[in-house]
């Protein structure tokens, strides 16, 4: 059964590129999430979709991030330009709910973002 | 302020002792608890659900106190197998069919033979 998918698993990109970070979520999940991890920061919520539609976007950190979800098997997350204040770990995760009981999140096993 | 609050570590404990972890959050309205362990260069996975009476996972304990918006994790017995980082994660639920996690820092483990 296979979990959530990422891909690039590593990236390393010069300054001012654009970057496209890609998710396959479980299968049946109608939930997806997208997460930014750092060492000063910890895990950072920056957007999440509910059924292909954004919910919340305030973790977005500005307009250089984009997220699309076009289908519920299909995310992107989009940097452009690209900062090396932006090199961290991206994490894709998915949740069959957000109700009670049904809301364990999944991830993906990462986006090893490096920009130089 | 941040939402969840732990102690960053790390606990660095021998083989066979019991370690305890604490965590704070600062919503009162969270209605979910949870402990996701997270090893070296991994994803985060969800470790145990924590649940207002107490719960119990073989050598896990996690307890809830929502007067004081206190949440706990006891490892008894512990492994190498146990090194790695426990983020304390709490959901508070919004409008009917919305609501997201929010981790807190992580807690890290070192076990030592």
């Amino acid at each position: 059964d296979a979990g959530v998918i990422q891909s690039p698993r590593h990236e390393v990109t010069e300054m001012g590129q654009e970057v496209t970070l890609r998710c396959k979520p479980i299968s049946g999940h109608d939930y997806l999430f997208w997460y930014r991890q750092t060492m000063m920061r910890g895990l950072e919520l920056l957007i999440y979709f509910n059924n292909n539609v954004p919910i919340d976007d305030s973790g977005m950190p500005e307009d250089r991030f984009s997220a699309k979800m076009p289908n519920a098997s299909f995310s992107t997350l989009k940097i452009q330009p690209s900062e090396p204040r932006d090199s961290a770990v991206y994490f894709c995760a998915s949740s069959l709910d957000a109700l009670t009981g049904r809301e364990t999140q999944y991830f993906g096993p990462g986006t090893r973002l490096l920009v130089l | 302020r941040k939402e969840v609050e732990q102690d960053p570590g790390p606990f660095n404990v021998p083989e066979g002792a019991t370690v305890a972890f604490n965590c704070t959050y600062s919503n009162s309205a969270s209605q979910s608890f949870f402990w996701y362990r997270q090893d070296c260069r991994k994803e985060p996975k969800l470790l145990m659900s924590v649940y207002s009476s107490g719960n119990e996972d073989g050598r896990f304990t996690a307890q809830l106190n929502r007067a004081s918006q206190y949440i706990s994790l006891l490892i008894r017995d512990s492994k190498l197998s146990d090194s790695a980082t426990y983020l304390c994660v709490v959901n508070t639920h919004g409008s009917s069919n919305t609501g997201k996690l929010i981790f807190g820092q992580g807690t890290t483990l070192q076990v030592k033979p």
